[in-house]
């Protein structure tokens, strides 16, 4: 079955790195992906990985994923307070036409 | 580029009206759209997917004939929550898919829906 999982919440001050953690259960999974969503908004896409790499680097986002493990973290550098944010993970199965399931959210609040 | 668009961004309807949501891709092609309801503080849960042209498919307790949904062209799809009641009260957020890339999945603003 489709399972994501994520931690609640994480607080890290300005300029230090971030880590948000994410497991998943499918390992037919085809795509990963890490949202970002503002209060009241709707979901920004920020990176996503396919299943075959170990690691993607966007300017400040680095995503690692361990498919042995099921697992899913997204790296935010230098963390600023426009990163204040709940942050999803989700994954695609391409067998059920790239659906996405989504794990709960962690919300990351950035202390200056 | 990829920007999804959603009309109204909110409403407040009264108890037994219905209520249409609009979903635009305004510079992509979408054969596939999903629409999504998000609860307070929690995560998005998929009500249904809709394809250009074809009937939506609709995920296991979600009411087909409650949430009416239209995939009229490659960049409009609609849902309608007819004979609203406060329950149905929630932020709606739909998908698009590009169609050159079915992979990418871009999300509209989402619809604040209040029902009275």
């Amino acid at each position: 079955g489709e399972d994501v999982e994520q931690s609640l919440f994480l607080s890290v001050r300005e300029g230090d790195s971030s880590v948000i953690n994410c497991t998943y259960t499918d390992s037919s999974s085809t795509y990963l992906y890490w949202y970002k969503q503002e209060p009241g908004a709707g979901l920004q896409l920020l990176t996503y990985i396919f299943s075959n790499m170990d690691m993607k680097q966007d300017q400040r986002l680095t995503v690692l994923l361990n498919k042995k493990d099921k697992h899913l973290s997204l790296r935010i550098a230098d963390t600023q307070t426009g990163d204040s944010a709940i942050y999803f993970c989700a994954e695609s199965l391409k067998a059920a036409g790239n659906k996405l399931t989504f794990g709960g959210g962690t919300r990351v609040l950035v202390k200056p | 580029g990829a920007v999804v668009s959603q009309h109204p961004s909110w409403v407040i309807c009264k108890s037994g009206t219905s209520v249409k949501i609009e979903c635009r891709s305004l510079d992509f092609q979408a054969t596939t759209m999903f629409w999504y309801r998000q609860f307070p503080k929690q995560s998005l849960m998929l009500m249904a997917t809709s394809n250009e042209g074809s009937k939506a498919t609709y995920e296991q307790g979600v009411e087909k004939d409650k949430f009416l949904i239209n995939h009229a062209s490659l960049t409009l799809s609609t849902l309608t929550v007819t004979s609203a009641h406060p329950e149905d009260s929630s932020f709606y957020i739909c998908s698009a898919q590009s169609s050159g890339a079915s992979y990418e999945q871009y999300f509209g603003p989402g619809t604040r829906l209040t029902v009275t």
